[in-house]
């Protein structure tokens, strides 16, 4: 079984702030994880991804997103906030396994508020 | 382009008239699926396909059908809608490898 948590419906900063949207997910073996971002009236896009190797991962538009085992978490962060960053984002969770299609389970997104 | 392309956009129906969501994509993908978005439960899965011929039951079945006879199609269908069924539905398909699905830009469904 597996879940995903997102702490906060709805977070706000100011453009040029830092941007951290928390995850914290739930897996019996070695997941993959995931961000999607939905801009209004789109489908969901994929920002970044983490399926082995380094923790650290990069993505589009200057996201990313640190993989802690510990903490069973992948945080997803921007070091400075642009209006076009306004949107709803997803983490996403998939049992990692060589080979094969693994159910991804969603969390229940994070909108994000960018105030000039 | 490589994408999934959804139609409608978007539809309002009656209660208890059968509609089909189209979804196709051009990716060769064997694994497609569909969800439903709603406010504050994120993306529940309703089915999903592995392959031509193989569907089965995701999270949230009830009330939907799928069918996959071309590996490129995976219609949606709901053969008596009701207002519960009212939702943002999209579909997404998924290759080999975990690169992460491609969304279709959703059908936004309201039964009355």
């Amino acid at each position: 079984a597996q879940s995903v948590t997102q702490l906060g419906s709805h977070v706000s900063v100011s453009e040029g702030a830092l941007v951290l949207l928390r995850c914290n997910y739930s897996s019996s073996v070695p997941p993959y994880l995931f961000w999607y971002v939905q801009y209004p009236n789109q489908g969901l896009q994929l920002l970044l991804k983490y399926t082995t190797g380094a923790t650290l991962v990069k993505g589009i538009n200057g996201f990313e997103a640190e993989f802690k085992k510990s903490e069973t978490s992948f945080h997803l962060t921007k070091p400075s906030a642009h209006m076009s960053d306004a949107a709803e984002y997803f983490c996403a969770v998939s049992a990692g396994r060589s080979g094969g299609y693994q159910k991804v389970t969603f969390g229940t997104g994070t909108k994000l508020q960018v105030i000039p | 382009e490589a994408q999934v392309t959804q139609n409608p956009r978007y539809l309002i129906t009656v209660t208890g008239k059968k509609l089909t969501v189209t979804c196709s994509q051009n990716m060769n993908h064997e694994y497609m699926s569909w969800y439903r978005q709603d406010p504050g439960l994120g993306l529940r899965q309703i089915y999903y396909s592995m392959n031509v011929e193989v569907t089965d039951k995701g999270d949230v079945p009830e009330g939907y059908k799928v069918s996959r006879k071309e590996k490129r199609n995976f219609p949606l269908i709901l053969e008596s809608p009701s207002p519960n069924q009212t939702s943002l539905y999209f579909c997404a398909s998924l290759g080999q490898g975990a690169h992460g699905y491609t969304f279709g830009s959703g059908t936004r469904l309201t039964v009355v």
